[in-house]
C-alpha cells in the first residue's frame, strides 16, 4: 500500500534562512508522481511543487525545490530565502499510478513557522 | 475559471441530523475528489468519480456517507444521522487531463466545516 511520512511535526525557521520539509514515501510502483502543497491559515491547498518518479532532474519553481532521492524513495522540499508568508502547514503526497484518475494520498503534514 | 467551489463553507449540525455538502468543480475536469481533513493532519481520501462514475470508495467512508455526481458536474456529499467524530474539513478537488493537469495534482477548493454539536 502506498503511504507518505513526514516526521516534523513543526519546525521554526529564521526569516531569510532556507528550510528542508522532510517526506519519505512507499510505493511498489514504478510510475508515480510526488506533490507538495501548501496550507494556510485560510484552509486552502496550494499546490506548490511537482516531481515525476521517471524525471530525471530535481524540480524547481521559483523559491521551491524538491529533493528527489529515488533510491531512498525521499522527496523533500526545499524553500530557499524563507519569507514571513511561508509560515503555513506543508502537505507531501502521491500519486500512483502516474495518472491524473488515480486519487491523490497525503502526509500529515509539517507546520512551518517563520520568526521575523 | 473560478476555481472549485464548495457550499455551504461551514455547517453547524445536531447529532443524529443528516447533513449535505455541494462541490461544483473546474468546469472542463471530468475528475472529482472528495476528503476529509481533521485538525492538524493531512487530507483523508474518501472517493472519486470520474464523469459521472464513482470509480473508488475508501473504507473511510462508512454506510452513513453517500456521495453522488448525478451528471458528471458538481458532486454532492452526504452525511446521514451524523455523529461528533465527523465533525471536520470536508475539501473537494478536480482534476482534468493528465496532459493538462498530472503535474498539478488536483484543484481544491475551499472546504466544508463541519461542526456536530
Amino acid at each position: 500500500a502506498q503511504k507518505i511520512t513526514q516526521t516534523q511535526p513543526g519546525m521554526f525557521v529564521q526569516e531569510k534562512e532556507a528550510v528542508t520539509l522532510d517526506c519519505t514515501y512507499d510505493t511498489s510502483d514504478q510510475s508515480y508522481g510526488l506533490f507538495w502543497y501548501k496550507q494556510p491559515s485560510s484552509g486552502e491547498m496550494i499546490f506548490l511543487i511537482y516531481q515525476g518518479s521517471y524525471d530525471e532532474q530535481n524540480a524547481t519553481e521559483g523559491r521551491y525545490s524538491l529533493n528527489f532521492q529515488k533510491a531512498r524513495k525521499s522527496a523533500n522540499l526545499v524553500i530557499s530565502a524563507s519569507q514571513l508568508g511561508d509560515s503555513a502547514m506543508y502537505f507531501c503526497a502521491m500519486r500512483e499510478p502516474y495518472s491524473s484518475a488515480s486519487k491523490i494520498i497525503f502526509g500529515s503534514g509539517t507546520r512551518l513557522s517563520i520568526r521575523p | 475559471d473560478t476555481g472549485v467551489s464548495q457550499d455551504p463553507r461551514h455547517k453547524i449540525t445536531k447529532r443524529g441530523q443528516n447533513v449535505t455538502f455541494r462541490c461544483d468543480p473546474i468546469s472542463e475536469h471530468n475528475r472529482l475528489y472528495w476528503y476529509r481533513q481533521t485538525l492538524g493532519q493531512g487530507p483523508e481520501f474518501l472517493t472519486y468519480f470520474q464523469n459521472e462514475a464513482q470509480l473508488e470508495k475508501s473504507r473511510l467512508l462508512s454506510d452513513r456517507f453517500s456521495a453522488e455526481r448525478p451528471k458528471g458536474s458538481f458532486s454532492t456529499l452526504e452525511i446521514q444521522r451524523t455523529e461528533q467524530g465527523d465533525s471536520a474539513m470536508y475539501l473537494c478537488a478536480s482534476s482534468g487531463r493528465a496532459v493538462e493537469s498530472g503535474e498539478r495534482g488536483a484543484f481544491f477548493g475551499q472546504g466544508t466545516r463541519l461542526t456536530v454539536v
